[in-house]
């Protein structure tokens, strides 16, 4: 079955970068694209970016340029995020998310999430 | 950027329908999808393109989208439904391209 897993749960201090990897199974990586979504404790859903798996082609939120970067590994079928310059209100669980290749439409299946955590 | 307003919270009874609206600037012109999570759990895609279901979704769940309003229909709620919904549409010309509504909290009396 088409599974997203997700790395396990970082503390990070403020200034400090996280790193997320969302690893793909059941289907094939390259015929779709990877958006990634986060949720600050009891809140909303935030889209903060989309890769193609295809191409690499990229796009993020315009609040979370210059500090995010998303990446993949087509050998491993990996996605990753990274996001620098931690700060408090980045404290939320992450998600990884199917989309396809061109980055429009639905998002299915999501992993089952990461949390993170920036504390001093 | 493109706004989505959905109401805060929905009551309903077992074995009632419920209605969770998404309202947005000229929505029928787009395609709609909604989410179901429930606490502690990732979301679960469970209406796309206004008004398909994926495998799996029961047939009580449905949708539509025409105006200014899209709407999230749930027939015969189930204790089970009890979770937050969202709508998400994608808009090239909106910064950022992919939006969520605030999410609807549906209580199942």
């Amino acid at each position: 079955q088409v599974q997203l897993v997700q790395s396990g749960a970082e503390v990070k201090k403020p200034g400090a970068s996280v790193k997320v990897s969302c690893k793909a199974s059941g289907y094939t990586f390259t015929s779709y694209g990877i958006s990634w979504v986060r949720q600050a404790p009891g809140q909303g859903l935030e889209w903060m970016g989309w890769i193609s798996a295809y191409n690499g082609n990229t796009n993020y939120a315009q609040k979370l340029q210059g500090r995010v970067t998303m990446t993949t590994d087509t050998s491993t079928s990996t996605a990753y995020m990274e996001l620098r310059s931690l700060r408090s209100d980045d404290t939320a669980v992450y998600y990884c998310a199917r989309v396809s290749r061109d980055g429009e439409g639905w998002f299915d299946p999501w992993g089952q999430g990461t949390l993170v955590t920036v504390s001093s | 950027s493109y706004v989505l307003t959905q109401p805060p919270s929905v009551s309903v009874a077992p074995g009632k329908t419920a209605r969770i609206t998404c309202g947005g600037n000229n929505i029928g012109s787009k395609s709609v999808h909604w989410y179901q999570q429930k606490p502690g759990q990732a979301p679960v895609l469970v209406i796309y393109y206004d008004s398909d279901r994926p495998s799996g979704i029961p047939e009580r769940f449905s949708g539509s989208n025409s105006g200014n309003t899209a709407t999230l229909t749930i027939s015969r709620v189930e204790a089970g439904d009890e979770a937050d919904y969202y709508c998400q549409v994608w808009d090239s010309s909106s910064d950022p391209h992919v939006v969520f509504g605030g999410g609807t909290k549906l209580t199942v009396l």
